[in-house]
């Protein structure tokens, strides 16, 4: 079985810049989840998706982070303009259903200078 | 609301010791409860999960964890360490659609 995709692993940007990334779940998995991980903590919620409906996007600060998830399967997060602090790992995980356990890709180290 | 507790940031142990990884949960249900173990420049990776069966949860590379209601705990726990157990782990409660994360306990393992 194929695991949770993500791409880039790396990108590099300068702040004000925009940025891009992807992920596509596990086959069938209904709830994608995209996280935030600061060096030194633990992964923060951006946003979940149930299928390609919205479950949870209370900690996503909606004035530079978006996010989509057409047709239920592939979702893409963006970030414009980026700020210093958005320096971090974004990690995608997939899961089957409702308390299920999540899987996760390889996340995206994302350096803003 | 829910919220998890891992109650050390650090644990340090020597090889072919004992590990204890301490954590305590909030859930106004009966929640899923998870341990993830993240290696250095690697995703994280299920350690083993409670799912309202049996209480005492074996995972993978000889880690177990026991559910303990009454004291609202998740605690995990290996017999004997080993070098490659040097990680992060996240122990992480799973209800009602929303995925909580413990700040996490650095393991380090000492020859």
């Amino acid at each position: 079985e194929a695991g949770v995709a993500q791409s880039p692993r790396y990108k590099i940007i300068e702040k004000r810049q925009s940025v891009a990334f992807w992920c596509n779940p596990i086959s069938g998995h209904a709830t994608l989840y995209w996280y935030q991980q600061i060096l030194g903590q633990g992964p923060k919620l951006l946003i979940q998706f149930q299928n390609n409906g919205v479950v949870d996007d209370s900690q996503l600060p909606k004035d530079r982070f978006s996010a989509e998830r057409l047709k239920g399967v592939d979702s893409t997060l963006k970030i414009q303009p980026a700020k210093l602090e958005d320096s971090a790992v974004y990690l995608c995980a997939s899961s089957h259903g409702r308390n299920t356990e999540a899987f996760f890709g390889q996340g995206t180290r994302l350096t803003v200078v | 609301a829910q919220s998890v507790t891992q109650l050390d940031s650090h644990v340090s142990v020597s090889e072919g010791t004992p590990v204890l990884l301490r954590c305590n949960y909030s859930s106004s249900y009966s929640p899923s409860l998870f341990w993830y173990v993240q290696h250095p420049n690697k995703g994280l990776q299920l350690l083993l999960k409670y799912t309202s069966a049996a209480t005492l949860v074996k995972g993978i590379n000889g880690f177990e964890a026991e559910f303990k209601k009454s004291e609202t705990s998740f605690h995990l726990t290996k017999p004997s360490a080993h070098m490659s157990d040097a990680a992060e782990y996240f122990c992480v409660v799973f209800n009602d659609y929303k995925l909580s994360f413990g700040a996490g306990t650095t393991v380090t393992v000492r020859a």
